[in-house]
């Protein structure tokens, strides 16, 4: 079983929808979470960021972790046909500085 | 965000000769980073860890003499590919993190590299 396990989609949705990504996670020693966009033949882009269990909202961008579930997941509101790439999460555990990453959810967003 | 900047964003060489992909932190000082590679349709695979002034750390299975890490500054790290085959052709990647005891990692833009 992989620490991280993450839907690959692909997932289309028309423009304007709401968008939810999701993960979990199997090792409760990840501390920091995070939500990564990729888009094709370019570097992955942090999204977000964050340290513990609830919320973090960033203008159409909205992180939940849930460590008690072991469930992190991303949603994009009034998404648009730019929101179209792969989506990755990734945690670390403390001090560690090794990323473990999802297997990525591409997203395809149709104007 | 900080930022990381990779170069060159694409290569191509002919089987058996070297490249040099470069990976550098523009706006902090990173005394690790690693690199990553990643096939089409695929997560990131992480090969090295770069660490300033001393030997880097390859993760199981990568070969150390093919792919050779320097990492002499506090802001850049080379991965060489050497003796480049077909099979070595894909995206590789560079991170660092730019504030020590913090979880946010930042990725350069990824070098493509075809042998062919």
């Amino acid at each position: 079983q992989k620490e991280v396990e993450q839907d690959p989609g692909p997932l289309s949705v028309p423009e304007g929808a709401i968008v939810s990504l999701n993960c979990t996670y199997s090792n409760s020693a990840f501390q920091y979470f995070m939500w990564y966009r990729q888009y094709s033949r370019k570097g992955p882009e942090l999204l977000m960021y964050t340290y513990s269990s609830g919320n973090k909202e960033d203008g159409r961008f909205t992180a939940q972790v849930d460590k008690s579930s072991k469930y992190i997941s991303l949603f994009i509101r009034d998404s648009q046909p730019s929101d179209s790439a792969t989506y990755l999460c990734a945690m670390l555990r403390g001090s560690a500085r090794q990323l473990t990453f999802g297997s990525g959810t591409q997203l395809t967003v149709l104007p | 965000g900080a930022v990381v900047s990779q170069h060159p964003s694409w290569v191509i060489c002919k089987s058996g000769t070297s490249v040099k992909i470069e990976c550098r932190s523009l706006d902090f000082q990173a005394t690790t980073m690693f690199w990553y590679r990643q096939f089409p349709k695929q997560s990131l695979m992480l090969m090295a860890t770069s660490n300033e002034g001393s030997k880097a750390t390859y993760e199981q299975g990568v070969e150390k003499d093919k792919f050779l890490i320097n990492h002499a500054s506090l802001t850049l790290s080379t991965l060489t590919v050497t003796s480049a085959h077909p099979e070595d052709s894909s995206f590789y990647i560079c991170s660092a993190f730019p504030r020590p005891g913090e979880g946010e990692a930042f990725f350069g833009q990824g070098t493509r590299l075809t042998v062919v």
